[in-house]
């Protein structure tokens, strides 16, 4: 199975600052996700991190808002910027394995506040 | 749009057993996930079906029927630390969706 490691692992922001979130999985895996979890609430898909490309972005979610990069197959970065309040989520990297049943993983997710 | 059912909390005894149900409607099927999430914590990979039939692992088995758009997760022997939520997801296109969460208490 992928181990999958975010950073940070929370923070608390101002509003209108941006913060990136890092994201490396410790093994090649076929796709790479972002999704994004309000309290007491299920994961919602925020995109695909295509590597070299830009990313698909699911309905309601904007590359301005969250841009995402993969510049390779471990690696993903994303972007939440301007940040308001209803930021405020636990944001969490997921990767796709190549394993018998393309089993999906989860990072430990980025808890952000923003105040 | 994407459909994905499952009740949202389920009570049950120390030893017991629990079935969680999900039913689904989705563009596309290509796999159904069974995750656990414990509070505050990443959900973790319980089961995968993409055939119909039982899927049995340990303590946990989990149920397909693609004609009926259904799934069920069976939780056998129940222990203090299965009290978590439960997460059904479905694979359509290449995307995962997942339905809202079943939080499963487990009392003594």
């Amino acid at each position: 199975s992928a181990v999958i490691s975010q950073k940070p692992s929370r923070d608390i922001c101002q509003r209108g600052t941006s913060l990136t979130i890092q994201c490396q999985v410790d093994s090649q895996v076929t796709m790479m996700f972002w999704y994004r979890q309000q309290p007491g609430q299920s994961l919602t898909l925020i995109a695909t991190a295509n590597q070299g490309s830009e990313a698909t972005y699911e309905s309601g979610f904007v590359i301005d808002k969250f841009p995402i990069s993969r510049p390779n197959l471990t690696f993903s970065t994303l972007t939440v910027s301007n940040m308001s309040p209803e930021d405020s989520s636990i944001y969490l990297c997921s990767g796709r394995g190549q394993g018998r049943y393309n089993e999906q993983f989860f990072g430990p997710g980025t808890r952000l506040t923003v105040l | 749009g994407q459909n994905i059912d499952q009740p949202t909390e389920m009570t049950a005894t120390e030893g017991a057993i629990v079935q969680i149900n999900c039913t689904y409607q989705t563009s596309g099927f290509n796999g159904l996930f069974w995750y656990q999430q414990h509070a505050g914590e990443a959900p973790t990979f319980l089961s995968y079906n993409v055939l119909d039939g039982l899927e049995e692992k340990g303590r946990f088995s989990s149920f397909l029927s693609r004609s009926k758009g259904y799934s069920y997760l069976l939780l056998k022997e129940l222990q203090m630390k299965d009290s978590a939520s439960y997460l059904c997801a479905v694979i359509h296109d290449y995307k995962l969706s997942f339905g809202a969460g079943t939080t499963v208490t487990v009392r003594a």
